[in-house]
């Protein structure tokens, strides 16, 4: 069971946009503004697209956007595109004992 | 071209031992924070460890406190991880990726390298 929790899966047609939750609690999400986006295809490496919280790194498009409410963070994808389709994970800091946690990864398919 | 490389999985029995590395370029690598984080086939990521730029502060995931050690060494632009007393559930892609500043998120990853543990 991972620390974080996301939706196993979304979907959306082309041009639509999509949300993806990523909950935590108190001791992680909710303490720290260090929780990170990654879009991964199959059989690929893991790309960032956002950190610290709502910061996209260059180069991701700004299609892309992320942010937080107590607990839960969230990462939208607006005009959703075929290439988009990937699984998305999120990440957050969690002190100085866990230090790193990410949610268990949520299958984002294009319809 | 900022690139890391990782190398050294393989196939090893439970109880064994593996050292994996991973080589950077493109980039002043002795100014990161690197971590190794893995990920079991078909499942998520999971952070395992990290290092800080001089190698005097290490952090380790509690499954793996007391059997892998993570390494550096700047003067050849190498992370390392060595892991005693594997177990099965050790088995995953492991991927070495750099941290920018302090955010605890991972900029640049690797390709990954597969670890096997089974008799």
């Amino acid at each position: 069971q991972s620390a974080l929790t996301q939706p196993a899966s979304v979907s959306g047609s082309p041009g639509q946009s999509i949300t993806i939750s990523c909950t935590g609690t108190s001791s992680d999400v909710g303490s720290y503004n260090l929780v990170s986006w990654y879009q991964q295809h199959p059989g690929k490496a893991p790309k960032l697209m956002i950190y610290e919280v709502s910061k996209r790194p260059s180069g991701v498009s700004n299609r892309f956007s992320g942010s937080k409410s107590g607990n839960t963070a969230s990462l939208t994808i607006s005009g959703l595109q075929a290439e988009d389709e990937a699984d998305y994970y999120c990440c957050s800091y969690a002190g100085s004992s866990t230090l790193v946690v990410f949610g268990g990864g949520t299958k984002l398919t294009v319809l | 071209e900022v690139q890391l490389v990782e190398s050294g999985g393989g196939l090893v029995q439970p109880g064994g031992s593996l050292r994996l590395s991973c080589a950077a370029s493109g980039f002043t690598f002795s100014s990161y924070w690197m971590s190794w984080v893995r990920q079991a086939p078909g499942k998520g990521l999971e952070w395992v460890a990290n290092i800080k730029q001089d190698g005097s502060e290490k952090y380790y995931v509690d499954s793996v406190k007391g059997r892998f050690t993570i390494s550096r060494d700047n003067a050849k632009n190498s992370l390392y991880l060595q892991m005693n007393s594997l177990r099965a559930e050790d088995t995953a892609v492991y991927y070495c990726a750099r941290e920018p500043g302090i955010s605890y998120a991972f900029d640049i990853w690797g390709q990954g390298t597969m670890v096997t543990v089974s008799s």
